[in-house]
């Protein structure tokens, strides 16, 4: 398994700023991923993060809004840009099992609550 | 790309019912196929999993079964407790790339 620390867990922030969110892996893994859940729904991935290369952006999400660093193995930010009250989400970072292993359960951060004023 | 519809989005049932939940995905190369609980606040953790060569899978009170010529897979809970009222995701993935439902909000009423 992997454990996964997440921060902040919440956040209020005005409108027009932007605030990165951080999240480390106790294990070395090749891809991490984020996700926004709006209250009450799915799981909607908004990119896929490999070390040493640029994220991959789901459609509806652009690096312009939502750029994602990925240092190293283990580490991985996300910033949420220019924000307005439609940013207002939970938002979670997510890996697989191990990289020697393809198709593996995913294990979450413990998300993100940011609102947006 | 994948998609996966799940259903019902809402579910209430008796404590000692048996609750189930059903997913469809569209990309036939999927072949890992895992479900999720997230309790409200906490994120989402996962209660078993099946992969393409398996037809069926049982823990405890937890099954789940793939129909791969069908393309869904369904979420068994037999004897519900009340602890079982969360939110379950299913998900479909092919190398990586997991897609979820949209979640089915389970209430066992005592």
């Amino acid at each position: 398994s992997a454990v996964i620390s997440q921060k902040p867990s919440r956040d209020i922030c005005q409108r027009g700023t932007s605030l990165t969110i951080q999240c480390q892996v106790d294990s070395q893994v090749t891809m991490m991923f984020w996700y926004r859940q709006q209250p009450g729904q799915s799981l909607t991935l908004i990119a896929t993060a490999n070390q040493g290369s640029e994220a991959t952006y789901e459609s509806g999400f652009v690096i312009d809004k939502f750029p994602i660093s990925r240092p190293n193995l283990t580490f991985s930010t996300l910033t949420v840009s220019n924000m307005s009250p439609e940013d207002s989400s939970i938002y979670l970072c997510s890996v697989e099992g191990p990289s020697d292993r393809l198709n593996t359960e995913a294990f979450f951060g413990q998300g993100t609550r940011l609102t947006v004023v | 790309g994948e998609n996966v519809e799940q259903h019902p989005s809402t579910l209430s049932v008796q404590e000692g019912d048996s609750a189930v939940i059903k997913c469809t995905y569209s990309d036939s190369a999927s072949n890992y196929f895992p479900w999720y609980k997230q309790e409200l606040g906490k994120r989402p953790q996962l209660i078993i999993d099946i992969r393409s060569n398996v037809g069926e899978k049982k823990d405890q009170r937890i099954a789940v079964t793939l129909n791969k010529t069908a393309k869904h897979f369904s979420l068994h809970i037999t004897e519900t407790q009340p602890e079982d009222s969360a939110v379950y995701f299913c998900a479909a993935s092919r190398y990586n790339d997991m897609r979820f439902g949209a979640g089915t909000r389970l209430t066992v009423k005592p």
